[in-house]
């Protein structure tokens, strides 16, 4: 199956730093999202994105598809960013709509 | 919008009892769903994917027999772990996928422990 690595997979930041989340994978993927995972176990969805680049508020993130990998920048981090964020991909192809996660890189900003 | 709930959101069991968690789709209609489980401080794993209408299919070495899984309409979907004993102690989460898009969304979950 594809596999999905994470990096890194321990982050510790200071409050307004900025950081560079990294998902690589193994094969070609037309899904591919971007979760936070709070402290209580909600998964949060932050980005939609098997290629390009979105923004949303201080987070954004960039997929390149032929180069098969993803990156999440946050930006001006807040105490609140902390947590797991976790990458998951879908191979390309296929019927179903399974997605495979990475290990996570877990966030934690400090005040 | 895409808001996914999960019913109960802990519970305690006795070893040897059943245990059933639902899982809806509150605001759009989900022909796919899927459920996962996740230990501490590790990621998910797919046990299942849930399809409204047809039996679930599981992922390797997932019991069928012990994870009973019923997709009964587009928004509902429910796991049941029958028999449990404490190693099924865990994070259960479920997701479904928007009828038009290949856009998951996740439920909050239910912590399992099994006493």
């Amino acid at each position: 199956g594809i596999q999905v690595e994470q990096s890194p997979p321990d982050l510790i930041l200071q409050e307004g730093a900025n950081s560079t989340l990294r998902c690589n994978f193994s094969d070609s993927v037309n899904n591919l999202q971007w979760f936070h995972q709070n402290p209580w176990g909600q998964l949060i969805n932050l980005f939609y994105i098997p290629s390009g680049t979105k923004q949303n508020g201080r987070l954004s993130a960039t997929t390149v598809a032929t180069e098969r990998y993803s990156l999440l920048y946050i930006s001006s981090s807040q105490t609140t960013d902390s947590g797991v964020y976790f990458c998951a991909v879908k191979r390309s192809g296929g019927s179903n709509y399974k997605l495979t996660f990475g290990k996570g890189t877990l966030l934690t900003v400090n005040p | 919008g895409a808001v996914v709930s999960q019913h109960p959101s802990w519970v305690i069991c006795k070893s040897g009892t059943s245990v059933k968690i639902e899982c809806r789709s509150l605001d759009f209609q989900a022909t796919t769903m899927f459920w996962y489980r996740q230990f501490p401080k590790q990621s998910l794993m797919l046990m299942a994917t849930s399809n409204e209408g047809s039996k679930a299919t599981y992922e390797q070495g997932v019991e069928k027999d012990k994870f009973l899984i019923n997709h009964a309409s587009l928004t509902l979907s429910t796991l049941t772990v029958t028999s449990a004993h404490p190693e099924d102690s865990s994070f259960y989460i479920c997701s479904a996928r928007d009828l038009w898009a290949y856009t998951q969304y996740f439920g909050p979950g239910t912590r399992l422990t099994v006493l």
